[in-house]
């Protein structure tokens, strides 16, 4: 599986906007980019997933570079409850999921 | 309506034992995984079942590790002679599809297993 590389954690204020970047430079053309989230002491959410274009759903927005060598999970106003690891995944054909370490975001209030 | 739930919450074994996971995925998901997540480290791929089809067991990290899906619905991780290193959580999650359009995984809680 290609590999993401994301920072291991960032901070944010509530009722801020964060900006969550990922790099995965290695994307094949078929490769999706997914994204979950891990609360503490629960099993990991899907966040959202996009290919090329840019996403938007009730949780957040996606944005992909034009290259797609990179990308952007947005949070428009950060919550204490969206304090939580956030993965980047890349994910081909086939259905399994490589999670790295991810980004452990802070909301402060 | 009901999502993914796994059984105990907790486990503690000594080492050496046997030791049950139980897995209920989500109503008319045919994709189950298994995964594992050590302390502090991302989530690990162990094995996949879908529908009927022979289950990807790839992910296991020896023979000691099991496990089934018994009418397309339930799944039971085993796992024999516990050793210290098998503690971690064991996260189960399912999904209405698994090739093609990407669906969305659900997980459930996990099961945290300590083996002393």
């Amino acid at each position: 599986d290609a590999k993401t590389t994301q920072p291991n954690s960032m901070e944010s204020n509530e009722e801020e906007p964060v900006h969550l970047p990922c790099n995965h430079s290695t994307i094949s053309g078929t490769d999706y980019i997914h994204w979950y989230r891990q609360l503490p002491s629960q099993g990991p959410e899907y966040v959202i997933h996009g290919l090329t274009s840019n996403v938007n759903n009730r949780m957040a927005s996606l944005a992909i570079a034009e290259d797609r060598k990179s990308s952007t999970l947005i949070l428009h106003r950060a919550t204490l409850r969206d304090a939580a690891v956030y993965y980047c995944i890349l994910r081909g054909s086939n259905y399994k999921l490589t999670f790295g370490k991810g980004t452990l975001l802070t909301v402060n209030p | 309506g009901a999502g993914v739930s796994q059984s105990p919450s907790n486990k503690v074994t000594e080492k050496g034992k046997d030791v049950e996971l139980r897995c209920d995925p989500i109503s008319g998901h045919t994709a189950l995984y298994w995964y594992r997540q050590s302390l502090g480290q991302g989530l690990e791929f162990l094995i996949y079942f879908q529908g009927n089809s022979a289950p990807d067991k790839s992910g296991l990290p020896s023979d000691r590790f099991s496990a089934e899906r018994t009418g397309g619905s339930v799944s039971t991780l085993t796992i024999q002679r516990t050793q210290q290193e098998d503690s971690a959580v064991y996260l189960c999650a399912s999904s209405q599809k698994s090739s093609g359009i990407p669906f969305e995984q659900f997980f459930g809680p996990g099961t945290r297993l300590t083996v002393l």
